[in-house]
């Protein structure tokens, strides 16, 4: 069975400043993916970053990047220069493995709430 | 268009009432999902749905009925919901491909009453 680690409830980061989000996973499965999403206080999940575990590079998204350690099973999000509308839950999560009947399943992390201090 | 659009974004009903949540997107994916978020909890897969066939049902009550009319339509029909159904509800949809990305909408926020 698939698991999502996110041990940060919340964390605050002072505007224009750089955070680390934490996640870590477990997986027997050689094939996976890890997203993640940023949830505002309006409800819609906003995805924001891809990593496959077959990807050489981590993947980057403009001030997004995942930092991907796959030997230590990690998945962390990096935001660069903070803005107070990154203010959000944030949420990784992790592709069960295609099951190529067209759809397949994310299980998401607990999140991480974020707050950017003016 | 790269939207999921749901409706409605606020719903109230009763334990008796009978209501549904739409969801809509032109993409062109041919997969499409039902999650329920209780607050500050995680979504929560309910239904999948691909190519118009329902392929996944996590053990949801039999009073949350999903229905695909077409591959751009999904929609969930609510019947003697309790008060602990009260969430949001996100409607998402994908592309086949094993990278594909969820693309959600904004949530139906449902209260039971």
């Amino acid at each position: 069975a698939q698991k999502i680690t996110q041990t940060q409830p919340g964390m605050f980061v002072q505007e224009k400043e750089a955070v680390t989000l934490d996640c870590t996973y477990d997986t027997s499965d050689p094939s996976y993916g890890l997203f993640w999403y940023k949830q505002p206080s309006s409800g819609e999940m906003i995805f924001l970053i891809y990593q496959g575990s077959y990807d050489q590079q981590n993947a980057t998204e403009g001030r997004y990047s995942l930092n991907f350690q796959k030997a230590r099973k990690s998945a962390n999000l990096v935001i660069s220069a903070s803005q107070l509308g990154d203010s959000a839950m944030y949420f990784c999560a992790m592709r069960e493995p295609y099951s190529g009947a067209g759809s397949y399943q994310l299980t998401f992390g607990k999140g991480t709430k974020l707050s950017v201090i003016p | 268009d790269t939207e999921v659009t749901q409706t409605p974004k606020h719903l109230v009903m009763g334990m008796t009432n009978k209501k549904s949540l739409k969801c809509e997107q032109h993409m062109g994916h041919r997969a499409m999902y039902w999650y329920k978020q209780k607050a500050k909890k995680p979504p929560e897969l309910m239904f999948v749905y691909s190519y118009e066939k329902l392929s996944i049902n996590e053990s949801v009550p039999s009073r949350f009925s999903p229905e695909c009319p077409n591959s751009s339509l999904l929609n969930l029909h609510l019947h003697a919901l309790q008060p602990e159904d009260s969430a949001l509800y996100l409607c998402a949809s994908s592309q086949q491909e094993s990278s594909a990305v969820l693309t959600f909408g904004a949530g139906s926020r449902l209260t039971v009453l």
